[in-house]
C-alpha cells in the first residue's frame, strides 16, 4: 500500500522560531508537493518538486522555502514563523510515470499553530 | 488555470444517489478533471478522473459533457461514512498545478 508520511500530526511553535516540516514517501515518486489548508480557502499550492533539488514555487510561496535533497523527503521550512502560518499542511506525492499528474497521493497533515 | 465552481454543500439520506457537479467554463483542451473526497484530519483521496464522456470504477461515476465545462460526480447509494467534503479539480501535466476549491461538504443522513 502506497505511503506518504509526515513528520508530526501536530505542532505548536513560537512566533520567530525556524520550523521545519518532513515528509516521506516510500512510492519512488518522482514529484512532490506542499499545500496548505485553511477554512474557506480550501487547498493552496505551496511549492512543488518534480526532481531532487529542483523546486518550483507554486501560488503562495511567500515566508516558506522547501529542500529535497533525497528523492523520498520533501522538506517545508518556515524561517521565521508568523502567526499567520498557523494552518494544516499538507505533502503530497505523483509518479512522473502519471500522464496527467492528477492521482496525488496525500499525507495524513501536519497542523501546525503558532503563538 | 482554470478554476472550478461547485455548491459549499449538500445534505443526502442514507441509501440514496448523490450528484456533485461542479462547474468549469475555462477548460482547456489538455485539461483532465478530477474528483478527491477528504475527510477530518486527513488528506485528500482521489476518487476519479475523465476527460470526456463517462468514467466509473468501483467508488463513484464522472459524467463530462461534451463541451466539457462542466462535470458531475455520481455517488452510487450514499452511506453514513461517504460524509466528506469532495473536490472538483481541473489541470493537466503541464503545469504540475491543480486548483483544490473549497469544495462540496456532503452531509449524509441516517
Amino acid at each position: 500500500d502506497v505511503k506518504v508520511t509526515q513528520s508530526s500530526r501536530y505542532l505548536v511553535k513560537r512566533t520567530g522560531e525556524k520550523v521545519f516540516l518532513e515528509c516521506v514517501q516510500d512510492m519512488d515518486h518522482e514529484n512532490m508537493f506542499w499545500y496548505r489548508q485553511d477554512p474557506g480557502l480550501g487547498l493552496r499550492l505551496i511549492y512543488f518538486s518534480y526532481d531532487v533539488k529542483m523546486k518550483e514555487k507554486g501560488d503562495i510561496p511567500e515566508g516558506y522555502s522547501v529542500s529535497r535533497e533525497k528523492k523520498e523527503r520533501f522538506s517545508l521550512i518556515l524561517e521565521s514563523a508568523s502567526t499567520n502560518q498557523t494552518s494544516m499542511y499538507l505533502c503530497a506525492s505523483t509518479s512522473a510515470q502519471d500522464r496527467t499528474q492528477g492521482e496525488q497521493f496525500f499525507g495524513p497533515g501536519t497542523r501546525l499553530t503558532v503563538l | 488555470l482554470a478554476k472550478t465552481t461547485q455548491p459549499i454543500s449538500m445534505d443526502s439520506y442514507e441509501g440514496q444517489e448523490v450528484n456533485i457537479t461542479c462547474s468549469h467554463n475555462n477548460i482547456a483542451t489538455n485539461d483532465y478533471i478530477t474528483w478527491y473526497q477528504q475527510f477530518p484530519s486527513q488528506g485528500p483521496r482521489f476518487i476519479i478522473q475523465g476527460y470526456k464522456t463517462k468514467v466509473t470504477n468501483e467508488v463513484a461515476s464522472l459524467f463530462i459533457p461534451a463541451d466539457r465545462k462542466s462535470s458531475t460526480l455520481s455517488l452510487p447509494r450514499v452511506s453514513l461514512s461517504d460524509t466528506a467534503v469532495y473536490y472538483c479539480l481541473v489541470g493537466n501535466s503541464g503545469t504540475y498545478k491543480y486548483i483544490f476549491g473549497t469544495g462540496t461538504r456532503l452531509k449524509v443522513l441516517a
